[in-house]
């Protein structure tokens, strides 16, 4: 079975500075897809950012992007220029590409990170 | 499109009794899931639906029961609600399984069971 592991439940950063949400997922599929979430107060689950597997160059999404690391099986979003929008529940997720098997659709979340932007 | 709406948003039960939480989704997805999401361990899969009549149990189906007679509409049912119970819940949906496609989710559902 997959797991996805967010090892800092908290990060801070200063409005306008970057800062790096670590995510580290175990697996032994070579094909699949890797999301960040963020989730808002409002508990709105918004995608952030998807990654293919079999892409070996990172996704960016404007100030959004990821540093992705198959071998080491490790997937940070960075975040630069923070604004006090970006403050919100981020959540890793891993999804196989494999269309056969109990996990067939299945999003594996990590716990979470809360980041908070200071003005 | 309105997309994936869920009702109701806020809900209290008392221990044992039974609700039915709605989940509908307005763009002809053929895949449609239910997450719970409790602090410090993300969302789990509780059940999921890859087609009308098609359900199959995902990481945490028990005291959970669901049905897809539509397209559209993908109800969780709590039999006997337990404190256990109480968390967030989320409706999702996608259109074609083993796609690149992200998922939708809806806006959640707080349960409070007393």
């Amino acid at each position: 079975a997959q797991t996805v592991t967010q090892s800092q439940p908290e990060m801070s950063v200063q409005e306008a500075e970057t800062v790096t949400l670590s995510c580290t997922y175990d697996t032994s599929e070579s094909d699949y897809y890797l999301f960040w979430y963020k989730q808002p107060p409002s508990r709105q689950m918004i995608l952030v950012i998807r990654q293919e597997a079999y892409k070996q160059q990172n996704a960016t999404e404007n100030r959004f992007s990821v540093n992705f690391q198959k071998a080491a099986k490790s997937f940070s979003l960075k975040i630069s220029d923070s604004q006090l929008g970006d403050a919100a529940m981020y959540f890793c997720a891993y999804r196989t590409a494999n269309a056969g098997g109990t996990s067939y659709g299945k999003l594996t979340f990590g716990q979470g990170t809360i980041l908070t932007v200071h003005p | 499109n309105a997309g994936v709406t869920q009702t109701p948003k806020f809900q209290v039960l008392k221990t044992g009794q039974s609700m039915t939480l709605q989940c509908a989704q307005d763009m002809n997805h053929e895949y449609m899931s239910w997450y719970r999401q409790d602090p410090g361990m993300g969302l789990r899969l509780i059940h999921y639906s890859v087609g009308a009549g098609i359900t199959d149990q995902g990481e945490v189906p028990n005291g959970y029961n669901v049905s897809r007679s539509t397209t559209e509409d993908f109800p969780l049912r709590l039999l006997s609600a337990a404190p256990s119970q109480t968390s967030v819940y989320f409706c999702a949906s996608r259109p074609t399984p083993g796609t690149a496609y992200e998922q939708y989710f809806g806006p959640g559902t707080r349960l409070t069971v007393t």
